[in-house]
């Protein structure tokens, strides 16, 4: 079983949509992360928040919104997304300090129509 | 030039065969090191982290060169389970980033 608990596991969308991506982890982790991944490809970092604080955002298109809204909660808000957007999604954390494993959730598979 | 480089395969191995990947980085402040693995549409795990004087856990070995700034997985007996694509990551000593290298592809064949 994962620590990271991702939802929904898949999501279809039309590129009109509103969704949103959800992440929850209580291992008491303070740095949160949002990856994509394309099949053949690494995971790609788009969003850090660490302590509650977006820290770093790779040049991610803004129809992609991050939320922290705790600790333990990670939210991905999707609006007018596009077809190429289409991959797996996946949350991770960690430790901000000291032991710095990076755990992944499951991910979320979204196609985009 | 890029954080990580991994050559990314494909190895295609018979079972009980020995397999060693290598990943070279270039960020020398670099302090934590890791082998992933991902299977066919799951999410990265971890498989072990690299430590300065080499670790070992069952069949696998991870060593760590700081000096060439390298890192290698050495699979030993290698079963139709470990096929899978396995991944470099390193942090470097500040702030919370994790690279990533491509990956490398194995498929243990019977």
């Amino acid at each position: 079983d994962t620590e990271v608990t991702q939802t929904p596991k898949h999501l279809v969308m039309g590129m009109t949509n509103k969704k949103s991506l959800k992440c929850e982890q209580h291992m008491g982790h303070r740095a949160m992360y949002w990856y994509k991944q394309k099949a053949k490809k690494p995971p790609e970092l788009m969003f850090v928040y660490s302590y509650e604080k977006l820290s770093i955002n790779e040049s991610v298109p803004s129809r992609f919104s991050p939320e922290c809204p705790n600790s333990s909660l990670l939210n991905l808000h999707l609006h007018a997304l596009q077809p190429e957007d289409s991959a797996l999604y996946l949350c991770a954390s960690s430790q901000a300090r000291g032991s710095n494993v990076l755990t992944f959730g499951a991910g979320s598979r979204l196609t985009v129509l | 030039r890029k954080e990580v480089e991994q050559d990314p395969g494909p190895f295609n191995v018979p079972e009980g065969a020995t397999v060693a990947f290598n990943c070279t980085y270039s960020n020398s402040a670099s302090q934590s090191f890791f082998w992933y693995r991902q299977d066919c549409r799951k999410e990265p795990k971890l498989l072990m982290s690299v430590y300065s004087s080499g670790n070992e856990d069952g069949r696998f070995t991870a060593q760590l060169n700081r000096a060439s700034q390298y890192i290698s997985l050495l699979i030993r007996d290698s079963k139709l389970s470990d096929s899978a694509t396995y991944l470099c990551v390193v942090l470097p000593n500040t702030g919370n980033q994790f690279y990533f290298g491509t990956g490398t592809s194995l498929t243990v064949i019977p």
